[in-house]
């Protein structure tokens, strides 16, 4: 079945050290997505691709990074320059038109 | 800059009663995208309006999109307590010809027995 895998489901960060979120899809959708979802808000964008080998800042891009080495895969890294990193995040692709399907995101948590 | 606005934040509702939740944009768009979100779930695409007019139903739910008021409903009819969740409006942000989506604060709904 076709979807977005998010990895892993729960990660513990702790001060000064940079993580990875896994975003994987089998969709063959050239545009991914990262949001980002604090307790009791909406989504905020972080970065976003259009296609492989291209990217762009959202919103809210400083303290995080991204590639878009395959067109599968768009992982985010979020470095220690993210001061306030504990959130979910969530990861998408698609079409505008269809709607964009989500994975089951990454909950992220400072220790 | 486009803002998505959502109303109410709450609603908390008996069963059987309808309502309607508003979602408020401030730039042209002729595209907007409900979904629903589940206590620590990710999003589930509910509805998607690409016209002005634009009408679509799914048991219970009804979403409508009028893009000159930049205004779009999601009415509840006789809810029920599987309804209860978060709601989120979000809004195709077009520019240099990439799309994104602008997510509404959400409308956390909560159906009481």
């Amino acid at each position: 079945d076709g979807g977005i895998t998010q990895s892993p489901k729960y990660l513990f960060r702790k001060e000064g050290q940079n993580v990875t979120l896994s975003c994987e899809q089998n969709l063959n959708h050239d545009a991914m997505y990262w949001y980002r979802q604090d307790p009791g808000q909406g989504l905020r964008l972080i970065y976003y691709s259009q296609i492989v080998n291209d990217f762009q800042k959202g919103d809210i891009a400083e303290g995080y990074s991204v590639s878009r080495e395959k067109k599968e895969s768009f992982p985010l890294t979020v470095t220690s320059a993210q001061k306030n990193p504990t959130a979910f995040y969530l990861c998408a692709s698609g079409y505008s038109h269809y709607g964009y399907t989500f994975g089951s995101g990454t909950r992220l948590t400072v220790v | 800059e486009l803002k998505v606005e959502q109303n109410p934040l709450f609603l908390s509702m008996q069963e059987g009663k309808n309502y309607t939740i508003y979602c408020n944009y401030s730039t042209t768009s002729d595209r907007l995208y409900w979904y629903r979100q589940d206590p620590g779930k990710s999003l589930e695409s509910l509805f998607v309006l690409l016209s002005n007019g634009a009408v679509k139903q799914e048991g219970r739910l009804m979403a409508s999109l009028d893009t000159k008021a930049r205004l779009s409903t999601l009415h509840i009819t006789a809810a029920v307590h599987d309804l209860s969740a978060t709601y989120f409006c979000a809004v195709d942000q077009v520019g240099s010809g990439t799309y994104k989506y602008i997510f509404g604060t959400g409308t956390r709904l909560k159906v009481l027995a």
